[in-house]
């Protein structure tokens, strides 16, 4: 398709398990962004890939948490030993690279829910 | 700390009048400002945005307004129709930098 694409689009999960999300961005974009959005809250950024360089890991909220993107394009985020406060939408974005603006494109996000 | 604010939680508004919304921030390095449209289930969808070098964008019924002596910026949509109900989001950045700040999100319901 022509737009982000996420998987899984819903993920029920017990607490202390791992879960893996992914993303597959936009194709020709080179910047890809990991966003949450819990209940009630604005999106929170996560992480930020552009092409080759070190990732932006500035908004990951803990060291359960962890970002990879491999060959440029997919991206797979992890949540380790989850916790219920990791219950929220997790949405994907890209951008092409642009010297101007920051517009981003959003996926549909992973609905994460931890029980 | 919430560097873009919507103070408006919900918006309910007629079919054919104009529907505003409110954006504040805080950070004065901000120099680029989205609108981002969600319906329930899917994510953000890009609307609108502005460059800190204008104070007005219009793109058909929508227009972004910037005052950056205020760092208040505000969307209106006129006419509003009912499938503009959505939940709206404010993003700020600057430009170069990694990230959007995202605002709560204002809910709008337009009334038919």
């Amino acid at each position: 398709g022509a737009g982000v694409s996420q998987s899984p689009s819903n993920k029920v999960t017990e607490k202390g398990k791992d879960v893996e999300l992914r993303c597959d961005p936009i194709s020709g974009h080179t910047a890809l962004y990991w966003y949450r959005q819990s209940l009630g809250q604005g999106l929170e950024f996560l992480i930020y890939f552009q092409g080759n360089s070190a990732p932006d890991k500035s908004g990951l909220p803990s060291d359960r948490f962890s970002a990879e993107r491999t060959g440029g394009s997919v991206s797979t985020l992890t949540i380790q030993r989850t916790q219920q406060e990791d219950s929220a939408v997790y949405l994907c974005a890209s951008s092409p690279l642009s010297g101007v603006g920051n517009t981003i494109y959003f996926g549909e996000g992973s609905w994460l829910t931890v029980v | 700390d919430q560097q873009v604010k919507q103070n408006s939680p919900s918006l309910s508004v007629q079919e054919g009048r104009i529907s505003i919304l409110n954006c504040d921030y805080t950070n004065s390095m901000f120099d680029y400002f989205l609108w981002y449209k969600k319906y329930p289930a899917e994510g953000p969808t890009f609307l609108i945005s502005i460059s800190s070098i204008k104070d007005k964008n219009e793109d058909g019924r929508f227009t972004v307004f910037l005052n950056k002596s205020a760092k208040h910026l505000s969307l209106h949509i006129v006419p509003s129709q009912p499938g503009d109900s959505a939940v709206y989001f404010c993003a700020a950045s600057i430009t170069g930098a990694n990230n959007l700040f995202f605002g709560t999100g204002t809910r709008l319901t337009v009334i038919p």
